[in-house]
């Protein structure tokens, strides 16, 4: 079956430094979208991203759809202690009748 | 105010014992979803339905049993047939194709 993959699995920075985490679909998206979770809280949807090779911002963090629409960024310029938690990707199974998540990537940011 | 609420927060279960979550949505979406998430996982999908009436299997729906009488509930029913309930239980809703959007979320525990 249809299967989204995301790494790293868990990421540890320093305030301050970059991350990056990494989304791969085994099928072609139609759109794909990304969540945070919060440590004991539930997932907030962030963005879509539907064009092929679309890059879209919020403040400091980057989003980017592949020119295949099979994978997708998000990247996080100088993170913060509130950055903390789980970021998942989701994309649409071929059916258009649910989504189908990624395994997530959980950052924790030091002070 | 418009959202998506769950009840109860946590809730305990005793062995052979059926338990009924709530989930209920005032945003005048279609489409509601059931995921399990187990400590330090990704979501599971439980059961969705695309309307009133009607509602598919996701990839765990054993010992699980949905009903979609109304647009704006979508009670969730653990069986004594789970045998390993122990979970966060996330409730979303969405129109047609679009973001997610996710309750608060129940932690179920077995006494």
């Amino acid at each position: 079956g249809q299967q989204v993959m995301q790494i790293p699995q868990y990421q540890h920075v320093q305030e301050g430094e970059d991350f990056t985490t990494y989304c791969n679909s085994s099928t072609t998206l139609s759109n794909i979208q990304w969540y945070k979770q919060r440590p004991g809280g539930h997932p907030v949807f962030l963005i879509q991203l539907v064009k092929s090779g679309e890059v879209k911002k919020q403040k400091r963090l980057t989003f980017q759809f592949g020119e295949a629409k099979k994978n997708s960024s998000l990247h996080i310029t100088a993170t913060q202690t509130t950055d903390v938690g789980t970021y998942f990707c989701a994309g649409p199974d071929t059916g258009f009748q649910k989504l189908v998540f990624g395994t997530g990537t959980r950052l924790l940011v030091s002070p | 105010d418009g959202g998506i609420t769950q009840s109860p927060k946590y809730l305990f279960r005793k062995e052979g014992q059926n338990v009924t979550l709530s989930c209920e949505q005032n945003l005048n979406h279609d489409a509601m979803y059931w995921y399990r998430q187990d400590p330090g996982q990704g979501l599971r999908l439980i059961y969705y339905s695309q309307i009133v009436n009607d509602f598919q299997k996701g990839d765990i729906a054993e010992g699980y049993s949905v009903s979609r009488e109304k647009k704006e509930s979508f009670p969730l029913t653990v069986t004594s047939a789970q045998k390993n309930p122990t979970a966060f239980y996330l409730c979303a809703s969405s129109l047609s194709k679009g973001a997610q959007y996710f309750g608060p979320g129940t932690r179920l525990l077995v006494l």
